[in-house]
């Protein structure tokens, strides 16, 4: 199993671009999720989906939209780049138990860089 | 939210144990107690989880005090593969949301 991996693993941007990143996972989890990473921060979660077809905000959902038109996919996208969106970008996986225990598995992150 | 508060950095030695302590003090009664660690340029990765009891796994061991306002993560034998940043985050699987508060965590220096 690959497990989580992320699309691309770097990019340089210049403001006003957009650009799609993409995170798949082989591990048929329900739930996907979008965080962002600041230099010296913890992770913030941009945008989360339970299923194939949904999404919803999460802490700092402004500048990203995101699409789950198939389950093992998770697309985020930035329509209009700006430099506060410089980040590193972590997608992660959790399966369903119902119970308290989704532990999320993590890609190894996308750094993006918005001049 | 319920919030969790940790120390910014430690150091431990090699082959000594650590303990990484975290503070919750508005704790509620369904909120599980979850750790993960972020190696330096990677993803975090799931470390234990607990509610009430202490918890063991290959990893880690996991102590929640007896009022669960706070808990401690414990390595048994530090390696330089465990410097990493540790975090403490709270999880309510019955709130209906699925967000992980991460904070910023406690970085572990293991000195050689």
């Amino acid at each position: 199993n690959a497990g989580v991996t992320q699309t691309p693993k770097f990019r340089v941007l210049k403001t006003g671009q957009s650009m799609t990143l993409l995170c798949a996972q082989d591990m048929n989890h329900e739930y996907m999720y979008w965080y962002r990473q600041d230099p010296g921060m913890g992770l913030r979660l941009i945008h989360y989906s339970v299923g194939e077809g949904t999404t919803a905000k999460g802490e700092v959902p402004d500048g990203y939209n995101v699409s789950r038109l198939k389950k093992q996919n998770f697309l985020l996208g930035l329509e209009s780049a700006a430099p506060s969106q410089t980040s590193v970008y972590f997608c992660a996986s959790s399966y369903v138990t119902g119970g308290a225990v989704d532990e999320q598995f993590f890609g190894p992150g996308t750094r993006l860089t918005v001049l | 939210d319920a919030k969790t508060t940790q120390p910014n950095s430690m150091e431990s030695n090699e082959e000594e144990p650590v303990h990484l302590p975290c503070n919750h003090s508005t704790i509620s009664g369904t909120d599980y107690i979850h750790w993960y660690r972020q190696l330096p340029s990677q993803g975090p990765e799931y470390v234990i989880h607990g509610l009430t009891s202490n918890v063991n796994n290959r990893m880690a061991s996991l102590a929640i005090a007896e009022d669960r306002k706070s808990s401690t993560l414990i390595l048994h034998r530090a390696t330089l593969r465990d410097a990493a940043v540790y975090y403490c985050i709270l999880r309510d699987p019955t709130s209906g949301t699925y967000k992980y508060i991460f904070g910023t965590g406690t970085r572990l220096k293991v000195l050689a």
